[in-house]
């Protein structure tokens, strides 16, 4: 069974910074591309950032652009979100997304998300 | 970065009913549009990728049409548990890989 465990959403002041973990099991990590993906209290759904299998490549929505970094381990099957710089509007709920195997690409598992919360 | 834009914003309806969603994205994204179901406190869900195919173990009463820049997702006859808000996704080429702004299916 596919599981995603996000850990690390807190309570952090502006300007402050986080990371964000992704505990993954249930496949084979290291052959898929990985997303963090985030949604504001009562808000749509906004794609943060991609990093592929190996690492080689990452990228970031232009809001989250300069200031987050994705990483990964795939030696303990992790996904990371280094968060810098956070804004109040950073305040959402994080969640780990694994992408599919078909050559269209999805979204096919969610974790249940973590919490970041940006507030003085 | 493309746009995606679904309509209606909310739309309520009755078990039963024939129910369709629409997105429209900014350029043209081939079929590279996914819907997901979201209830409320819970992750989204995929129910349809590649803009028509149905992801495993979704009920047949979902299904999806489109290509290029207008799409539907379409619930043949509503089941209680299909009240929820439902989302499309692009994801052509490069990233990012944006969200249309969400549909909330109530009950009438």
């Amino acid at each position: 069974e596919v599981q995603l465990v996000e850990s690390g959403g807190v309570v952090v002041q502006p300007g402050g910074s986080l990371r964000l973990s992704c505990a993954a099991s249930g496949f084979t990590f290291h052959d898929y591309s990985m997303h963090w993906v985030r949604q504001a209290p009562g808000k749509g759904l906004e794609w943060v950032s991609l990093i592929t299998w190996d690492g080689g490549s990452t990228y970031y929505a232009d809001s989250v652009k300069g200031r987050f970094t994705i990483s990964r381990d795939n030696s303990k099957n992790s996904l990371y979100l280094q968060m810098n710089s956070l804004r109040t509007e950073d305040t959402a709920l994080y969640y780990c997304t694994k992408a599919s195997s078909s050559g269209w690409l999805n979204f096919d598992y969610w974790g249940q998300g973590t919490l970041v919360t940006v507030s003085s | 970065d493309i746009h995606m834009t679904q309509s209606p914003s909310s739309l309520s309806a009755s078990v039963g009913d024939r129910v369709t969603i629409t997105c429209r994205a900014s350029q043209s994204i081939s079929s590279y549009l996914n819907w997901y179901q979201q209830k409320p406190g819970k992750a989204p869900k995929l129910l349809i990728y590649a803009a028509s195919s149905l992801q495993s173990g979704v009920p047949s009463r979902f299904s999806g049409s489109g290509s290029g820049t207008d799409f539907t997702l379409t619930i043949s006859s509503l089941q209680p548990e299909d009240f929820a808000t439902y989302y499309c996704q692009q994801s052509y080429i490069t990233p990012p890989y944006t969200f249309g702004q969400g549909t909330k299916l109530e009950i009438k």
